[in-house]
């Protein structure tokens, strides 16, 4: 299958700093990823979807000048964490569209970036 | 708008026995897909199976099968002879093909847990 993967893994940072994620479409290109946030024992929440070449796409309640998205080239999008406080700390979960022009392209999803926020 | 929605927290089974996930959704569309997301500790996101919504026939994959009952809007997942190794967090979600991006929208989850 379709390989995804996130960096870092793990992130810890001081408030007020920023911080960068990086997920990665190994094997395919992705003209579409999404961006997830999951609390703990919670379910994940959609952020955003990220075009390549355009931008992005925030759900509503999203503070898009706070999470910055680019999505520079088809197998790289980037979630900037602008000014982190401690309740930004969470899972962050990016995932990748399998292009094709299917009527369903299935989503494959990175191992996932834990901040915390100090 | 659409919704998952998934009744239990957390359910127990004992290995080898068999155990069924609940999961019911709302929509007004007649074509869209159904998924159950396996999510172990590591955290990583693993797709065990999916649903066309016009297929009558439940989807299977190995010890998973699916009781797909499309007029109730209920989707549940069984898991036979279950294992260790399925203890996780289990994600129902359903996706609507024809809307921009196939966006997944997932029910609230339920812990499994697997007693020796």
């Amino acid at each position: 299958g379709a390989v995804v993967s996130q960096h870092p893994s793990r992130v810890i940072c001081k408030s007020g700093t920023s911080v960068k994620i990086e997920c990665r479409s190994l094997d395919f290109q992705a003209t579409t990823m999404f961006w997830y946030r999951q609390f703990p024992k919670q379910s994940l929440m959609l952020m955003a979807t990220s075009n390549e070449g355009s931008k992005a796409t925030y759900e509503q309640g999203v503070e898009k000048d706070k999470f910055l998205i680019n999505h520079a080239s088809l197998t790289l999008s980037t979630l900037t964490v602008t000014s982190a406080h401690p309740e930004d700390s969470s899972f962050y979960i990016c995932s990748a569209l399998l292009p094709g022009g299917r009527r369903y392209n299935e989503q494959f999803f990175g191992p996932g970036t834990r901040l915390t926020v100090l | 708008a659409q919704t998952v929605t998934q009744s239990q927290p957390e359910m127990s089974v004992q290995e080898a026995e068999t155990v069924t996930l609940s999961c019911t959704y709302d929509t007004s569309e007649s074509d869209y897909y159904l998924f159950w997301y396996k999510q172990p500790p590591s955290r990583q996101m693993i797709l065990v199976i999916r649903q066309e919504a016009y297929k009558q026939q439940n989807a299977t994959e190995n010890r998973f099968s699916v009781n797909f009952q499309k007029a109730a809007k209920s989707f549940s997942l069984k898991i036979s002879d279950s294992q260790l190794g399925d203890a996780a967090m289990y994600f129902c979600a359903y996706i609507v093909p024809r809307n921009a991006g196939n966006m997944l929208t997932f029910g609230g989850g339920t812990r499994l847990m697997v007693k020796p």
